[in-house]
């Protein structure tokens, strides 16, 4: 089974729209950490946010915040206000605590900003 | 606070000639190092990650090596290149949270 899922190949938001991310993940852990990197077409990955698996708050950086829910095995980022320099692939990934020192990444979604 | 450093940021060889890219990491010790690749729009591929000095887990059987001479140097081989080697390849360095070097493209011809 895949450790990461990402179902969304492509996304499209309009300029100053918000846009949801979707990540589901598979882990019998109950330690875990869960990222998202950036990666334009440059193709450096940048790190954007982390989410602890015993974190009760999600977790938020500037415009990029973390929808955690647990029960649901899902991290979704929600980008607010997006721009146009946020236009990139945006990877999902796990890292399980207690299996090594492995991380686990999703397949990716494109996202294109509209302006 | 810590760098990763990653070159070259573009490479073109030969089918059957050796390729070795380099990996350094500044600013930590002891860190947990990592090569990736990734084909055009894909994701990435774990190939190798090390805990240590000399230690070295392979991922992906294939014709390329790793090795890690110092505590923060990473290096990625290969004797003979091929085709399918073509690709992107990423360093990664990690604590808690994984750090990526700028990338190598690297096209066999």
């Amino acid at each position: 089974a895949q450790k990461i899922t990402q179902t969304q190949p492509g996304m499209f938001v309009q300029e100053k729209e918000a846009v949801t991310l979707d990540c589901t993940y598979d882990t019998s852990d109950q330690s875990y950490g869960l990222f998202w990197y950036k990666q334009p077409s440059s193709g450096e990955m940048i790190f954007l946010i982390y989410q602890g698996s015993y974190d009760e708050q999600n977790a938020t950086e500037g415009r990029y915040s973390l929808n955690f829910q647990k029960a649901r095995k899902s991290a979704n980022l929600v980008i607010s206000a997006s721009q146009l320099g946020d236009s990139a692939m945006y990877f999902c990934a796990m890292r399980e605590a207690f299996h090594g020192n492995q991380f686990y990444f999703g397949t990716g979604t494109s996202l294109t900003v509209i302006p | 606070s810590q760098t990763i450093h990653q070159w070259p940021a573009t490479l073109v060889q030969p089918v059957g000639s050796p390729l070795s890219l380099e990996c350094t990491v500044e600013g930590t010790s002891n860190p947990n190092l990592y090569w990736y690749r990734q084909a055009a729009g894909r994701g990435l591929q774990l190939l190798f990650y090390s805990v240590g000095i000399g230690q070295i887990s392979s991922e992906v059987p294939q014709n390329l090596s790793a090795s890690r001479p110092q505590d923060r140097q990473f290096i990625l081989s290969s004797k003979k290149l091929l085709l399918s080697d073509s690709g992107f390849y990423l360093c990664a360095w990690s604590r808690d949270i994984q750090y990526f070097g700028a990338g190598t493209r690297l096209s066999v011809l």
